[in-house]
């Protein structure tokens, strides 16, 4: 069974501020990552995804991710948030080759103070 | 390309009714999948159909159901409703037979009284 976590329910951060957000899954075999944003009444949208290459992948809007198979991790940033990156953000895993199912994390609330 | 459309937006039911909600995947995309998101359980998968086949499942009782047409629509139905269904639910659409960046749709709001 696979699975992801997110570390951080809620974050507050000031304008110009990095941002870090955490997500390890667990699963033993091939992963595809993605990072999904869901701003206020929105819907979900694609950030970024790693299906394989270069583990360090960029995405819209400044942001970019990590993945470290060592450490199950697939972390993303954003040098210097703004107002309107409040959102809320999902790390999700789709694990091999069976299909479209994701599985995904709890979601980190950010919230930028302009 | 027009993205995913669900109909309806919003939906009142009470408990013990049963209800259908629609989807329209992006043109050209022939796999559909159904989320279920809830404050307390966060987005959880539903089912996922490809070319009219229900491919994956997940962890839902029986009252959940859904089919896929030949024009790759989708439809999820809930029977029996319990408060706990409560929920935003989900469509995504990919293109692939497998793994693939899935674009989602707005959601239909369900509340159950």
């Amino acid at each position: 069974a696979q699975s992801v976590s997110q570390h951080n329910h809620h974050v507050i951060l000031s304008e110009a501020a990095s941002l870090e957000l955490g997500c390890n899954y667990s699963y033993g075999g091939t992963v595809n990552l993605f990072w999904y944003v869901q701003y206020p009444g929105q819907h979900l949208q694609l950030l970024l995804k790693y299906f394989s290459g270069d583990p360090l992948v960029k995405g819209i809007k400044g942001f970019e991710a990590e993945f470290i198979k060592s450490k199950f991790s697939f972390n993303l940033r954003k040098p210097s948030v703004q107002w309107s990156d409040t959102a809320e953000y999902f790390c999700a895993l789709g694990a091999g080759a069976a299909g479209n199912k994701l599985t995904f994390g709890g979601g980190t609330r950010v919230l930028v103070k302009p | 390309k027009a993205g995913v459309t669900q109909t309806p937006r919003y939906l009142i039911k009470t408990r013990g009714q049963q209800v259908t909600l629609s989807c329209s995947p992006i043109s050209g995309h022939r796999s559909v999948s159904w989320y279920q998101q809830t404050p307390g359980q966060g987005l959880q998968f539903l089912f996922e159909y490809f070319s009219e086949t229900q491919r994956n499942k997940g962890n839902f009782p029986g009252r959940f159901s859904g089919r896929q047409f030949s024009n790759s629509r989708s439809e999820m139905n809930v029977s029996t409703l319990e408060l706990g269904d409560s929920a935003l639910y989900l469509c995504a659409s990919s293109y692939g037979q497998t793994t693939d960046t899935q674009y989602f749709g707005p959601g239909t709001r369900l509340t159950v009284l």
